[in-house]
């Protein structure tokens, strides 16, 4: 079965901290797609980054980067020097690309404030 | 449109009563999809569209949730018999298509059943 864990509730940092949010995921399939996706407080879900299965290089986009795991099911997310701005829940998100189905399944979410 | 419009985005009801969810995708997204998405509960899926068709309703919670789109574009989510654990915030999503692998949310409907 499909499953997506942020073990992480909630994390406080003060600005220009370092910080990583964890996401591990459960799947049977070969074939899958891992996102990160950021909901501020204005509510609306940002596409942040996606990943596949056959992948594993790592991802750096300015402050942030990914760490794709295959061996431990681990897909983390980490912010260096964190701003004010990056205050916001943070989903992990899994797809299996079965045939027939194209579902996304998002974790529980993971809340990060950030305290000038 | 610019961007995934939902209306209302707010709506509170009395328990029993039916209520009806819009979602407008972005222009020329072929895939939408609804989530619903409760306090500590992270986004739970309901249903997603492909077109018209419905290929993946396993999230609906039950037989009072039902969805329909038509013409490719405008969804509507109905619950028939609001119960107060529906109270939640529902979401909606479009892709450009099922394997582009990019949501576009929408900013929700709080729904509140008293």
């Amino acid at each position: 079965a499909q499953k997506v864990t942020q073990a992480q509730t909630e994390i406080s940092v003060v600005e220009k901290e370092d910080v990583t949010l964890d996401c591990v995921y459960e799947t049977r399939d070969t074939t899958y797609y891992l996102f990160w996706y950021k909901q501020p407080p204005s509510g609306e879900l940002v596409f942040l980054i996606r990943r596949n299965s056959f992948d594993e290089q790592n991802e750096i986009s300015g402050r942030y980067s990914w760490n794709f795991q295959k061996s431990t099911s681990s897909f983390n997310f980490t912010i260096t020097a964190s701003q004010v701005v990056d205050s916001a829940v943070y989903f992990c998100a899994l797809s299996e690309a079965r045939r027939g189905t194209y579902k996304y399944i998002f974790g529980t979410g993971t809340r990060l404030k950030v305290l000038a | 449109g610019a961007g995934v419009s939902q209306s209302p985005s707010n709506k509170v009801t009395e328990k029993g009563k039916d209520v009806e969810l819009r979602c407008d995708p972005i222009s020329g997204h072929t895939a939408l999809y609804w989530y619903r998405q409760s306090l500590g509960q992270g986004l739970e899926f309901l249903i997603y569209f492909q077109g018209n068709s419905a290929p993946d309703k396993s999230g609906l919670p039950s037989d009072r949730f039902s969805a329909e789109r038509t013409g490719g574009s405008v969804s509507t989510l109905t619950i028939q018999r609001t119960q107060q654990e529906d109270s939640a915030v529902y979401l909606c999503a479009s892709s450009f298509k099922v394997d582009d692998w990019k949501l576009f949310f929408g900013s929700g409907t709080q729904l509140s059943v008293l």
